[in-house]
């Protein structure tokens, strides 16, 4: 099945920093990755997502790049706020173009004010 | 509009106990998905069901889990017997369609096995 490991596992950044995750899998076939941020003690929730017929995805503060030759897909966030914190996973789907999605393992993400 | 709903939010139970946990994906979605979230092993898909039916349980780590959907707007994890090591929190996820993958999660069952 898929991998998908995403880095870095704990993030830092100033308010009003930008903060990037970036995230690699393995399944060449592959054509969807949605990023999600789950807040403690809530369930993940679809920030944004990017389909494999497109190379860059933006809505407001965070955008998403994906490099289908290099396999691997980023989460930008930018003007950084502390609502912003949180726990963020990348997802990848598999070859069988179901809808399964493996998650990477996810990455704390700390807005100091 | 109502988001996925599942219940109970906190369960705590002693070990050999039967655990039953309910899920309500959103109304018209008919993809549900169940999910483990452990710090170990992070989420894991456990099953996934297409219009209620059951299309990829490789993910049920043993036949102490079973997972129903017996129509389109409810679906129940049983656990029987639990064990410590089942303890996480377990969510639910709903999407439409076959050929779309925006899944949808509820807020989770906390479960502690002791």
């Amino acid at each position: 099945g898929e991998n998908v490991e995403q880095h870095p596992s704990t993030l830092s950044v100033q308010e009003g920093d930008s903060a990037v995750i970036k995230c690699t899998y393995s399944d060449s076939a592959s054509n969807y990755f949605p990023w999600y941020k789950q807040e403690l003690g809530k369930g993940p929730q679809l920030i944004i997502d990017i389909r494999s017929n497109v190379g860059e995805k933006k809505d407001q503060r965070i955008a998403v790049t994906l490099n289908k030759t290099a396999k691997h897909f980023s989460l930008h966030i930018t003007e950084t706020q502390p609502e912003d914190s949180a726990v963020y996973f990348c997802a990848a789907t598999d070859q069988t173009g179901a809808n399964n999605l493996f998650f990477g393992t996810g990455t704390r993400l700390t807005v100091i004010p | 509009d109502a988001g996925v709903i599942q219940s109970p939010r906190h369960e705590v139970t002693e070990m050999g106990q039967e655990v039953t946990l309910r899920c309500k994906p959103i109304s018209g979605h008919n993809s549900l998905f169940w999910y483990r979230q452990t710090m170990m092993r992070g989420l894991e898909l456990l099953i996934y069901f297409n219009n209620n039916v059951p299309i990829d349980d490789s993910g049920m780590p043993e036949d102490r889990f079973s997972a129903k959907m017996p129509n389109a707007s409810f679906s129940t994890l049983k656990i029987q017997p639990s064990e410590p090591r089942d303890s996480a929190v377990y969510f639910c996820a709903s999407s439409f369609g076959l050929v779309s993958y925006e899944q949808y999660f509820g807020p989770g069952t906390r479960l502690t096995v002791t």
